[in-house]
């Protein structure tokens, strides 16, 4: 079946230090990979997106790399903001009509 | 930027009781789902809805659910009896041909 897997959080850094949430995935096929940000009481906003093997999704100075080899899609951070703070989400679509997420990685940025 | 908007922000009701969940997708999509999180929990599929019907559900989108295109704008998600573990935050979504969902900000809906 598909499935996603986060890192567990939550996850604390200081503001500027590299930050690095690792998402694996289980599919069928080849799915689109995606990152979607939760800031608190507000709901899912797309991060960015990678559809294909060896993609590399960015946005905000986020990035992740679309690794079919080790079917993986890792979103890093050079240097995190206080307002970086949230909830992150990995997901994958199968191809199907639905979005399969992850549990989340709670975020917190500490100035 | 056309979004995705949801009403009520928040619900408060007893159980037992019937709650309709509303949702404007933007206007040009043509695929809308209804997602729910239940609190500290990830996020799951409910329904997907295209062409005037289901085109997929999930295990948890029993009898006691439905959803609803009543006219060309909204799309609701209805709980005929609502329970105490249907308290969760319900995400609407919509997308086009091949693009990515956009989400609501969401409804929370508290069932005492």
């Amino acid at each position: 079946g598909n499935s996603v897997t986060q890192m567990e959080g939550p996850v604390t850094l200081s503001e500027e230090a590299f930050l690095t949430i690792n998402c694996t995935y289980t599919a069928t096929g080849y799915p689109s990979l995606f990152w979607y940000v939760q800031y608190p009481g507000e709901g899912l906003q797309l991060l960015l997106k990678a559809t294909k093997a060896d993609d590399k999704g960015s946005n905000k100075g986020f990035e992740a790399t679309y690794r079919k080899e080790t079917t993986s899609f890792h979103l890093e951070k050079g240097s995190v903001q206080v307002s970086d703070s949230a909830v992150y989400f990995c997901a994958l679509n199968p191809g199907a009509q639905k979005l399969v997420f992850g549990q989340g990685t709670r975020l917190t940025i500490n100035p | 930027e056309p979004e995705v908007t949801q009403t009520p922000s928040h619900q408060v009701t007893q159980m037992g009781q019937e709650v309709i969940l509303r949702c404007v997708p933007i206007s040009n999509h043509l695929y809308f789902y209804w997602y729910r999180q239940i609190l500290g929990q990830k996020v799951e599929f409910l329904v997907s809805f295209y062409n005037n019907e289901i085109s997929e559900k999930s295990e948890i989108f029993d009898d006691q659910f439905s959803v609803e295109r009543p006219d060309g704008s909204n799309f609701t998600l209805k709980i005929r009896s609502t329970k105490l573990e249907d308290s969760a935050m319900y995400f609407c979504a919509s997308r086009r041909i091949q693009e990515t969902q956009y989400f609501g900000p969401g409804t929370r809906l508290l069932v005492l």
